[in-house]
C-alpha cells in the first residue's frame, strides 16, 4: 500500500534561519507531488507541485523553493524565513484522476 | 477571477440529523470535484470524487451532488454522529493541482 511520510511534525525557527522540510512517498512510482500551506484561519494554499524528477511548478511567488531530487522525494526549502512563513505545511501525492493523499503535516512557527 | 466558496464557515446540528454543506465555484469548468475531511492538526483525508457527468455519488452515509449549470456541489451526511465533527473541504482541479475551498466546520452535538 502507498504511504506518505512528512517530517518534522513541529518546528520553531527564528526569523532569517533556513528551512528544509522533507516528504517521501512509498508504494507508488512517478507520483504527482504537492506542497500546500494552511495559515491560521485560512484555506489550503498551493505552493508547489511536481509531475516528475526535477520538474517543479510554483504557484505563489515567495521566498520558498522546492526540489524533487528523487522520484518519491519532495523537499521544501527556504534560505531565510520570514514571520509570514508560519503555518501548517502539508505534502500530498496523487496518481491520475483520484483523491490526494496528504501527509501528517509540519507545524512551522517562525519567531 | 476564479473562486471556490464554501458559504458557511461553521454548521452546528444535532445528532441524527442530516448535515448539508455547500460548495460554489466561479470561472472554473472542472471535470470533477472532490470532498475532504480535515480534523484539527491533521492533513485532509479524501472522501469522495464526483465527475462532471455524474449528478450524484454515495458512500455509506455520505452523498455528493454536482450541478455544473449552477456551479455548485452539495455534500450531505445523513444520520450524523458526533464523530462526524470536523472541517470539510471541497476542491476543484485547476490545471495540474487541486484548489481548495476554505472549508466548513461541522459540529454535531449529542
Amino acid at each position: 500500500s502507498q504511504t506518505i511520510h512528512q517530517w518534522p511534525a513541529t518546528l520553531v525557527q527564528p526569523v532569517g534561519s533556513p528551512l528544509s522540510l522533507e516528504c517521501t512517498v512509498e508504494g507508488t512510482s512517478n507520483p504527482n507531488l504537492y506542497w500546500y500551506r494552511q495559515a491560521a484561519g485560512r484555506g489550503l494554499q498551493l505552493l508547489f507541485y511536481s509531475v516528475g524528477i526535477g520538474q517543479i511548478s510554483s504557484e505563489v511567488p515567495q521566498n520558498l523553493s522546492a526540489s524533487r531530487p528523487q522520484d518519491r522525494q519532495f523537499i521544501l526549502s527556504s534560505k531565510k524565513l520570514l514571520l509570514s512563513d508560519s503555518g501548517f505545511y502539508l505534502c500530498a501525492w496523487s496518481a491520475e484522476v483520484y483523491g490526494y493523499t496528504f501527509g501528517s503535516g509540519t507545524r512551522l512557527t517562525v519567531v | 477571477s476564479q473562486k471556490i466558496e464554501q458559504n458557511s464557515e461553521a454548521l452546528n446540528i444535532q445528532e441524527g440529523k442530516t448535515a448539508t454543506l455547500t460548495c460554489n465555484y466561479t470561472n472554473y469548468s472542472p471535470a470533477y470535484l472532490q470532498w475532504y475531511r480535515q480534523d484539527p492538526g491533521r492533513g485532509p483525508v479524501f472522501l469522495l470524487l464526483i465527475r462532471e457527468n455524474e449528478k450524484e455519488k454515495r458512500k455509506e452515509r455520505l452523498k455528493v451532488t454536482f450541478d455544473t449549470t449552477l456551479k455548485q456541489s452539495l455534500f450531505h451526511i445523513t444520520a450524523s454522529q458526533p464523530a462526524d465533527s470536523a472541517t470539510y473541504l471541497c476542491a476543484l482541479q485547476a490545471g495540474t493541482a487541486l484548489i481548495f475551498g476554505k472549508g466548513t466546520t461541522l459540529s454535531v452535538s449529542s
